[in-house]
């Protein structure tokens, strides 16, 4: 089965140290996403990448990092530099073709805490 | 900048039909799409408007007004497990932009 992946679904750490969250996908799509989500709140867009070996900010980017060296892999680094890194994490991915922003496929999630 | 809104939320009777509404601000706009979350999920697409007027799928079905940046989506026959949140989201060509939500709450 075609499908998105996230690892860890929970995921605890000490203030101060640096976490990477896994996102992977084999349905073949060339852009991903990666959005944090607050309790009540909507999707937040932290960063995309519509090809390999290239990713754009989203609209909270400060104190995340990503890389895209695979196509499958799009891996979310949240630094000590986030401020408030406690939340629900999504990936998703699309096609990638022109105009196919609209309908992502997104993975289960990782929720993150940090204390 | 880009701000949606939408209800907070909305409560139905199952077998009933409900309205979920949203209205958009942004610079650039290609179409509307919504998506279901349920509770500790990961959200699922329902339905995309590129064009005015109404999209049918099934039991849902989403309506677009570019001129009044209005759109909304309607869901039929209620059942218990329409329970979620509804997001409606901007295209922006290369990414969306997601409201706050709509939480959906159906009772017997």
């Amino acid at each position: 089965d075609g499908g998105i992946t996230q690892s860890p679904k929970y995921l605890f750490r000490k203030e101060g140290q640096n976490v990477t969250l896994s996102c992977e996908q084999n349905l073949n799509h060339d852009a991903m996403y990666w959005y944090r989500q607050d309790p009540g709140q909507g999707l937040r867009l932290i960063y995309y990448s519509q090809i390999v070996n290239d990713f754009q900010k989203g609209d909270i980017a400060e104190g995340y990092s990503v890389s895209r060296e695979k196509k499958e892999s799009f891996p979310l680094t949240v630094t000590s530099a986030q401020k408030n890194p406690t939340a629900f994490y999504l990936c998703a991915s699309s096609k990638g073709t022109a105009r196919s922003s609209y309908e992502q496929y997104f993975g289960p999630g990782t929720r993150l805490t940090v204390t | 900048g880009q701000s949606l809104e939408q209800p907070s939320e909305v409560t139905a009777v199952e077998g009933a039909i409900v309205q979920i509404n949203c209205t958009y601000q942004t610079s650039g706009f290609y179409g509307l799409s919504w998506y279901q979350q349920h509770d500790g999920g990961a959200p699922t697409f329902l339905s995309y408007n590129a064009l005015d007027g109404l999209e049918e799928t099934g039991r849902f079905s989403s309506f677009l007004s570019r001129s009044d940046s209005y759109g909304y989506l309607l869901l039929q026959e209620l059942q218990m497990k329409d329970s979620a949140s509804y997001f409606c989201a901007v295209d922006g060509a290369n990414n969306l932009f997601f409201g706050t939500g709509t939480r959906l709450t159906v009772i017997p």
